[in-house]
């Protein structure tokens, strides 16, 4: 069964600093990964996807990097605002599982001005 | 843009009514998906649809039901609503299954509190 993880649950950073958030999986047979953000008490924006023969994917300041041998994925933001506060979550598309997405705990992102 | 809407973002019901979540989605997409998110459980699929009249069962499918009459439109339904089925509930769809199509869009949710 594949599980998800990220840790670590929760980070503080100061405003500026590079951020990195972590994602491993249990089985690397996925079909792709994907990152999602989610503000307090409302739904999950699609930041990025990247397909399981991609290694990373760039879309702003932010850059997602997969390596399946390893089961992992990590989430670059360069130079973090208070804005990107939220928690962050990845998800993978199994090959064998359909539509079915396995999420991860996430990780709740403070950044202080 | 991708815009996916659910009819209400609070939601307060007495134990064994009956309720239902509506979901639209306007970008012809073929897939819709229900989640639910708890603290310390994350989110978990309850339903998903492929196709007009078509469903599957998720991860934790009692206690729900789904209808999906039309293209655009996903309804959740609880047939009698208890209060385990209090939460934060998710809708999704997307356009296909492979490659960049199968990347998901969620709604803004509805926090269902069951009394």
């Amino acid at each position: 069964k594949q599980e998800v993880t990220q840790i670590p649950a929760a980070l503080s950073v100061p405003e500026g600093e590079n951020l990195v958030l972590n994602c491993s999986f249990t089985d690397s047979a996925i079909y792709n990964l994907q990152w999602f953000r989610q503000d307090p008490g409302k739904g999950l924006t699609s930041l990025l996807l990247i397909q399981s023969s991609q290694r990373e994917q760039t879309s702003g300041r932010l850059n997602a990097s997969l390596d399946k041998s390893s089961g992992r994925s990590t989430l670059y933001i360069a130079a973090s605002q208070p804005g990107d506060s939220a928690t962050y979550l990845c998800a993978v598309k199994e090959k064998a599982a359909g539509n079915k997405l396995t999420f991860g705990g996430g990780t709740r992102v403070l950044v202080k001005p | 843009d991708v815009k996916v809407t659910q009819s209400s973002r609070y939601l307060v019901k007495r134990t064994g009514e009956k309720v239902f979540l509506e979901c639209v989605q306007d970008m012809d997409h073929e897939n819709m998906f229900w989640y639910r998110q708890d603290p310390g459980l994350g989110l978990r699929l309850i339903y998903f649809s492929y196709d007009v009249k078509m469903k599957e069962k998720g991860d934790i499918p009692e206690g729900y039901s789904v209808s999906r009459e039309k293209k655009e439109r996903f309804s959740l339904i609880l047939e009698s609503a208890s209060t385990n089925q209090t939460s934060m509930y998710l809708c999704a769809s997307s356009y296909g299954t492979s490659g960049r199509w199968n990347e998901q869009f969620f709604g803004p949710g509805t926090r269902l509190t069951v009394l």
